[in-house]
């Protein structure tokens, strides 16, 4: 199973509002509305900030919404903070019934 | 919240086993999903396997399943992974991840903080 395909590295100023996108293939994305997006600090463990493709845990902030299209899907972070700054990733349960993640987004607020 | 809190990092020579736990606090994830998930460094995130802690079933890899075992405690607090044939390649951070579902979808919500794992 391949992994999903996010760029690598994006960058933003405060204030400012940036998109990561996620694409895959029919097989993972496109096949049902389990993706997900999820921040990680370095040394730390992930957590949820979207679920079933735009859902939001009550204590994520609005700044935070997704999309999907087809076989990509998307993260957009409004009003760029400091400590946005972390890397995001997006996952995908598959239909052979496994999961998949993306590379990975390193974000830099400059 | 539930939290879920990983045995400390290993080290561990090339051909051994590895065996890391994952307590799960304030809440017995007894039915829910129990995922391992590693990342070595470079590559991107694999999902390993899960458990289901209240019946104990097991669903692996394709990757992994030669070398993997998931079990959980009698009591439903803690889960373990299991991996043997070591090699340098399995260097990494490993983690264990709850899932939970909504609607008919089910998504990571709450990981561990990570083991890091060193084999040479």
């Amino acid at each position: 199973q391949s992994a999903l395909t996010q760029p690598a590295s994006m960058s933003g100023s405060p204030g400012q509002s940036i998109t990561i996108s996620c694409s895959g293939s029919s097989d993972d994305i496109g096949n049902d509305d389990s993706l997900s997006w999820y921040q990680r600090y370095p040394d730390k463990g992930p957590t949820l900030l979207i679920f079933q493709v735009t859902n939001r845990p009550s204590h994520i902030s609005t700044r935070f919404s997704a999309s999907k299209s087809g076989n990509t899907a998307s993260l957009t972070i409004s009003g760029l903070q400091l400590q946005d700054e972390a890397e995001y990733f997006c996952a995908s349960h598959t239909k052979r019934g496994s999961w998949v993640f993306g590379g990975g987004t390193k974000l830099t607020v400059l | 919240q539930m939290q879920l809190t990983q045995s400390g990092a290993e080290v561990k020579e090339n051909g051994s086993s590895l065996k890391i736990s994952c307590r799960a606090s304030d809440y017995i994830f007894t039915y829910t999903y129990l995922h391992w998930v590693r990342q070595v460094p470079g590559q991107v995130l694999e999902w390993m396997g899960w458990i289901t802690p209240y019946n104990g079933n097991l669903r692996y890899s394709q990757t992994f399943q030669d070398r993997l075992t998931i079990t959980r405690s009698s009591s439903l607090t803690f889960a373990y992974m299991e991996l043997s044939g070591l090699r340098p390649e399995d260097t990494g951070i490993y983690y264990c991840v709850r899932s939970s579902l909504s609607g008919s979808q089910f998504y990571f919500d709450s990981w561990g903080q990570g083991t890091r794992v060193t084999v040479s």
